[in-house]
C-alpha cells in the first residue's frame, strides 16, 4: 500500500515552460487535493477534487489546472511557469467516510523551482 | 470555517511536556478540531481530532473547554524528532464541501 505517491520529487523549469505534477493513490479516496507551501508559509490549496470528473478551484487556482479521469490520479498541469509558482506541492486524498479533516494522506512533494 | 490562532514558534527541551494553544472564537456547531504535524520536507500528517473535553492517543492529548473557543494540544515528554510544524484546524468533518485551510502553523523547536 503506497499510499499517495507523488512526482517528480525535484524539477527546475524555465520561464515559460509547462509540465504535469503526477498524482496518484491506491487507497480507493474520493477526494484529492493539491497544495502548495512556499518557505515558512502554512499550505494554500490550488484546486481539490471530490470524484472521477468533478474538480474545483481552491484559493489560488490562477496558473494551474487540472483533470480527474480516474480515481487514483489526480495530475495538476502548469502550462506557462512562472518565478512566482516556486514552490513544494503536496497532494492529499481523503475518503468521503471519514471526511476532509480526517484521515487526510499527503504526498511526500514536488519541489518545484522556476528561473 | 473558523479563523483560527496560534503562536508563530515555540522552544521547548527534551523530556517537557509542551502545549501549544489555539484560539478558534467564531467556531461552529458542528465543527471539529484537528491537529497536524509537519516535519521537514514531509506533508502533514494527522495526530488528533476532538470535538470536546479531552482527547488521547498514543501521540498527545487534545484539552477543549466547554466553550469550544480554544483548545490545547498536549505533547507529554518531547524529544528532539518532535521539531516540527503543528497547524490547529476547525471545520465541519461531515460537509464533503469542507476543504481544510492551512495557516502558517506552530513551529516548535526542541532543543537538547
Amino acid at each position: 500500500n503506497a499510499g499517495v505517491t507523488q512526482t517528480p520529487k525535484f524539477r527546475i523549469l524555465k520561464i515559460g515552460q509547462s509540465m504535469t505534477l503526477q498524482c496518484t493513490q491506491d487507497m480507493n479516496h474520493n477526494y484529492m487535493y493539491w497544495y502548495r507551501q512556499d518557505p515558512g508559509m502554512g499550505l494554500k490549496l490550488i484546486y481539490y477534487s471530490v470524484g472521477a470528473g468533478i474538480t474545483d478551484k481552491g484559493e489560488v487556482p490562477n496558473g494551474y489546472n487540472v483533470s480527474r479521469s480516474t480515481t487514483e490520479d489526480f495530475p495538476l498541469r502548469l502550462e506557462l511557469a512562472a518565478p512566482s509558482q516556486t514552490s513544494v506541492y503536496f497532494c492529499a486524498s481523503s475518503s468521503p467516510g471519514t471526511g476532509p479533516f480526517y484521515g487526510y494522506t499527503f504526498g511526500s512533494g514536488t519541489r518545484l523551482t522556476v528561473v | 470555517l473558523a479563523k483560527t490562532t496560534q503562536p508563530i514558534s515555540m522552544d521547548s527541551y527534551e523530556g517537557q511536556e509542551v502545549n501549544i494553544t489555539c484560539s478558534h472564537n467564531n467556531i461552529a456547531t458542528n465543527d471539529y478540531i484537528t491537529w497536524y504535524q509537519q516535519f521537514p520536507s514531509q506533508g502533514p500528517r494527522f495526530i488528533i481530532q476532538g470535538y470536546k473535553t479531552k482527547v488521547t492517543n498514543e501521540v498527545a492529548s487534545l484539552f477543549i473547554p466547554a466553550d469550544r473557543k480554544s483548545s490545547t494540544l498536549s505533547l507529554p515528554r518531547v524529544s528532539l524528532s518532535d521539531t516540527a510544524v503543528y497547524y490547529c484546524l476547525v471545520g465541519d468533518i461531515g460537509n464533503r464541501d469542507d476543504k481544510i485551510i492551512f495557516g502558517k502553523g506552530t513551529r516548535l523547536h526542541i532543543l537538547p
